[in-house]
């Protein structure tokens, strides 16, 4: 069985400041994708890393997939309110489509 | 163009019922993946749907079985149900084989 860890479970941080968030696996994946989701709704996705060291920016936001494809990582800079929600990685194995989740870390952006 | 909607977004049922959730995926998807996510952790694969048949299972008991239309919207089906089967249901979907997906808003099952 698959599994994707994630750190930290739970972030409060103030608004400017930055984070970083990471998700660990001992498998390795085809490709790996973040989603956020606000409550009462489904994920969104933010970004989809297919190649080992790849490093994708969205705005803000900051993604890398580690060399091995086992891990990644989501930076966020300057933290804004609007950035509040459940953040989640999911890994595809190589041959399948279905998506396995890590645990989500829920961030918290107060003024 | 739409999304992927789910229908309902709330349901209360008692143990022992059996209940039916709909999903239609995103224009031009023909992949339904569901996904039942409880509360405070990641969402958990339950199965993949295309070409009217289930490709893919994950580790959940035959209670849970589905279904894939001509159009491909598609139906979960949980029966005999338990209170551990409240959760958020997702429906996600998909084109072919790849592996970017669209979730809907969800369906919330409550089992008293």
């Amino acid at each position: 069985t698959q599994l994707l860890e994630q750190s930290p479970q739970f972030l409060s941080i103030q608004e400017g400041e930055n984070l970083t968030v990471y998700c660990n696996s001992s498998s390795v994946f085809s490709s790996l994708q973040w989603y956020r989701q606000e409550p009462g709704e489904g994920p969104v996705l933010l970004v989809t890393v297919v190649t080992g060291g790849e490093v994708k920016k969205l705005k803000r936001l900051t993604f890398q997939f580690g060399d091995a494809r086992k891990d990644s990582s989501l930076h966020i800079t300057a933290a804004q309110p609007g950035d509040t929600g459940l953040y989640l990685c999911a890994g595809a194995p190589g041959t399948a489509s279905k998506l396995t989740f890590g645990t989500g870390t829920r961030l918290q952006v107060t003024l | 163009d739409a999304g992927v909607t789910q229908s309902p977004t709330h349901l209360i049922k008692t143990r022992g019922q059996q209940v039916t959730l709909r999903c239609s995926p995103k224009s031009g998807h023909d992949t339904v993946s569901w996904y039942q996510q409880a509360l405070g952790q990641g969402p958990q694969f339950i199965f993949q749907y295309y070409e009217e048949e289930e490709r893919q299972r994950g580790n959940f008991p035959d209670r849970f079985s589905g279904h894939q239309f001509p159009n491909y919207s598609s139906e979960l089906n949980v029966n005999a149900l338990l209170l551990g089967d409240s959760a958020l249901y997702l429906c996600a979907s998909s084109l072919g084989r790849m592996v970017v997906a669209f979730f809907g808003q969800g369906t919330r099952l409550t089992v008293v």
